[in-house]
């Protein structure tokens, strides 16, 4: 089976802009978790999609959304974004009711 | 908060012998545990990991112990090999539902360097 994809593997971008990442899961895996990795803060719980729905959401600002396509493909957009914004997105998938996530290569966002 | 500590940033030890990578936890709702080793620039890869239920897993040369009274996990790499030096996260997960829906909270890592 082929792993997770994530697309564009690197990004800059300048403040204020928006930007859009993608996330291609494992086949058969239809849940799909974003995660924030800094320096600082480390890796970050964005949100949790599954079947189409947002389940869960971590403690970031509006400006992060997301949304899953009915092939369990999976997209998060940052809108605005600020300096403090740069940093590895990464996406993983998972199996229904299993708790063990897979990661993808992520995603580099460099805002300047 | 931090949920899930490493409180070792790094760790050496020579090709050949164990490299005891420890976790903390204070979340007692956490059910499940796992490890993951990085390279810079790349996405976590999965090692192995352990239920609650269960208070040791091994897979190859890698052993995980759970001591859920202590809330205390580790990660056994026997024998080390130079192409384990990575960073290695633990993560813990709950499986209740809710604000648990595919969200792994994870320690700040630490850096293992296995010397030839």
């Amino acid at each position: 089976k082929a792993g997770v994809t994530q697309t564009p593997r690197y990004l800059i971008k300048t403040r204020g802009q928006q930007v859009t990442l993608s996330c291609s899961p494992i086949s058969g895996h239809r849940s799909v978790s974003w995660y924030q990795q800094t320096p600082g803060q480390g890796l970050q719980f964005l949100f949790e999609y599954f079947s189409e729905t947002q389940r869960n959401k971590g403690n970031f600002p509006g400006r992060f959304s997301g949304r899953q396509f009915s092939n369990s493909r999976s997209e998060m957009n940052v809108s605005t974004l600020e300096l403090g914004d740069s940093a590895l997105y990464l996406c993983a998938s998972s199996a229904h009711g299993k708790e063990t996530q897979y990661f993808g290569p992520g995603t580099r966002l460099l805002v300047l | 908060d931090q949920q899930v500590k490493q409180n070792s940033p790094s760790l050496s030890v020579q090709e050949g012998r164990i490299s005891i990578l420890n976790c903390d936890y204070t979340n007692s709702m956490f059910d499940y545990f796992l490890w993951y080793k990085k390279y810079p620039a790349e996405g976590p890869t999965f090692l192995i990991s352990i239920s609650s239920i269960k208070d040791k897993n091994e897979d190859g040369r890698f052993t995980v112990f759970l001591n859920k009274s202590a809330k205390h996990l580790s990660l056994h790499i026997v024998p080390s090999q130079p192409g384990d030096s990575a960073v290695y996260f633990c993560a813990a997960s709950w499986s209740a539902g809710g604000t648990s829906y595919g969200k792994l909270t994870f320690g700040q890592g630490t850096i293992l360097t296995v010397h030839p």
